[in-house]
């Protein structure tokens, strides 16, 4: 069991809708990324938060937002939904650190906008 | 440009034999580390092995093997003895320091075990 959940699992939306999914990072992690998985896809990297702060971000529009607070659990907004948001959502923690920081994933959250 | 490619969509293997999962990589950075992750159809990113671009042996872990070879970069998994449990999603994905520490992926091998 990793420790890492995030909630919901799965969420309908439509579009120009706004979504808020959450995380909590395994004990004891501070630094928590967010992953944006299309259908048959890798994961793409949205952005990192270290200790409540952004370390790092990727291509993504300022309509991805996050949030990392005291006790380094997160969260992921996303404003004016479009089709192509539907994906699966994945957080991940470590304990910081570059090539050696393994990263702990959570299942998921399943979005689709209608 | 730092890129991830796996070039096997899907792949099939007998039940207790092995199999090799392909990876090339490309990075101008010296330092790297490389990871494999198992995604199940539940979702979750199960971490398997990893390989730093300095260690001088290939990393193992219980079955699974890291056949790395910097000159040409590539970082092949091996699966010795597959089980029906094997089955799943396989990424191959890298993390350096000149990317803040995100972890880049490849597009991913679905590996199928039979019977």
């Amino acid at each position: 069991e990793t420790g890492v959940t995030q909630s919901p699992t799965h969420l309908i939306k439509t579009r120009g809708q706004q979504v808020t999914l959450r995380c909590s990072s395994q004990s004891g992690h501070n630094t928590v990324s967010w992953y944006q998985q299309a259908l048959g896809q890798g994961p793409q990297f949205i952005f990192q938060y270290y200790r409540e702060e952004e370390n790092g971000r990727g291509n993504f529009p300022p309509r991805f937002s996050g949030l990392q607070f005291p006790n380094y659990s997160s969260e992921l907004n996303v404003n004016a939904l479009e089709l192509d948001d539907s994906a699966l959502y994945l957080c991940a923690s470590s304990l910081g650190g570059v090539n050696t920081g393994e990263l702990f994933f959570g299942e998921g959250s399943r979005l689709t906008v209608l | 440009a730092q890129k991830i490619t796996q070039t096997q969509p899907g792949m099939f293997v007998q039940e207790k034999e092995a199999v090799t999962l392909d990876c090339t990589y490309d990075t101008s950075d010296p330092s790297y580390g490389l990871f494999w992750y198992k995604q199940p159809s539940s979702g979750e990113m199960i971490f398997l092995i990893y390989q730093g671009s300095y260690d001088q042996q290939n990393a193992t872990e219980g079955r699974y093997s890291l056949n790395f070879q910097k000159a040409r970069k590539s970082a092949n998994l091996v699966i010795s003895a597959s089980q029906l449990g094997d089955s799943a999603m396989y990424f191959c994905a890298m993390k350096t320091p000149s990317n803040t520490g995100k972890l880049i992926f490849g597009q991913g091998t679905t590996l199928q075990v039979k019977p």
